[in-house]
């Protein structure tokens, strides 16, 4: 059955730096996700894209956050000058089109600034 | 704006027990109703949805759940626990009248005991 993959499984960065979380979706899925949750706390959405910009997104994903789709099967989340709050475990997901249509999580990529 | 609330973020059954994981919405229209398990380590899994075409959802692994619309709940079940269904459920909703993004609850943590 086809899966949505996330790389590396875990990422350590010094606070201020910059780091680039990567997501290959289900290839026919045209929706695709950023969700966080931080340990002990509830699953936050942050993000969805679709037709190559974004559709929806929380008022987590300020200025520090960016995505973006650079080939045909890679969906990237990027944070600018990381903090301590980022440390988190990142979810990408992708559904098709339909709400309905239930969203396929990855493993996640726990991210820890130290 | 449409939330859910999971009623009690630790349950434990004893092996051949029923479980149940009890979840409420709120949302000023239909939702689309999500139950998702997380086993230790991993992404999130579908375990089933609702989608307006059934009250009464069947899903994977010999779970269900049933939309109630006057008590706006979706409270998971399974009929008898086996050991291997020890993990965190997430109840998530979709509002009728917003974008994909799902809101989910706080996750129920089921333990199960021989």
């Amino acid at each position: 059955e086809p899966e949505v993959t996330q790389t590396p499984s875990h990422q350590v960065t010094q606070m201020g730096q910059e780091v680039i979380l990567r997501c290959v979706p289900i290839s026919n899925h045209l929706y695709f996700y950023w969700y966080r949750q931080i340990l002990g706390q509830k699953v936050e959405f942050l993000v969805s894209f679709y037709n190559n910009e974004i559709s929806e997104k929380s008022e987590i994903f300020d200025d520090q956050f960016s995505v973006e789709r650079p080939d045909g099967s890679n969906f990237t989340l990027k944070i600018r000058s990381t903090k301590l709050e980022d440390s988190a475990m990142y979810f990408c997901a992708s559904s098709g089109t339909g709400k309905n249509q239930p969203q396929h999580f990855g493993d996640g990529t726990r991210l820890s600034i130290l | 704006a449409q939330s859910v609330t999971q009623l009690g973020s630790h349950v434990s059954v004893s092996e051949g027990a029923l479980v149940l994981l009890r979840c409420n919405y709120s949302s000023s229209v239909p939702p689309y109703l999500f139950w998702y398990v997380q086993y230790p380590n991993q992404g999130l899994q579908l375990l089933l949805k609702y989608t307006s075409a059934a009250t009464l959802v069947k899903g994977i692994n010999g779970f269900e759940a049933e939309f109630k619309k006057s008590e706006t709940s979706f409270h998971l079940t399974k009929p008898s626990a086996h050991m291997s269904d020890a993990a965190e459920y997430f109840c998530a909703v979709i509002s009728g009248n917003s974008g994909y993004a799902l809101n989910f609850g706080k996750g129920t943590s089921l333990l199960v005991t021989p």
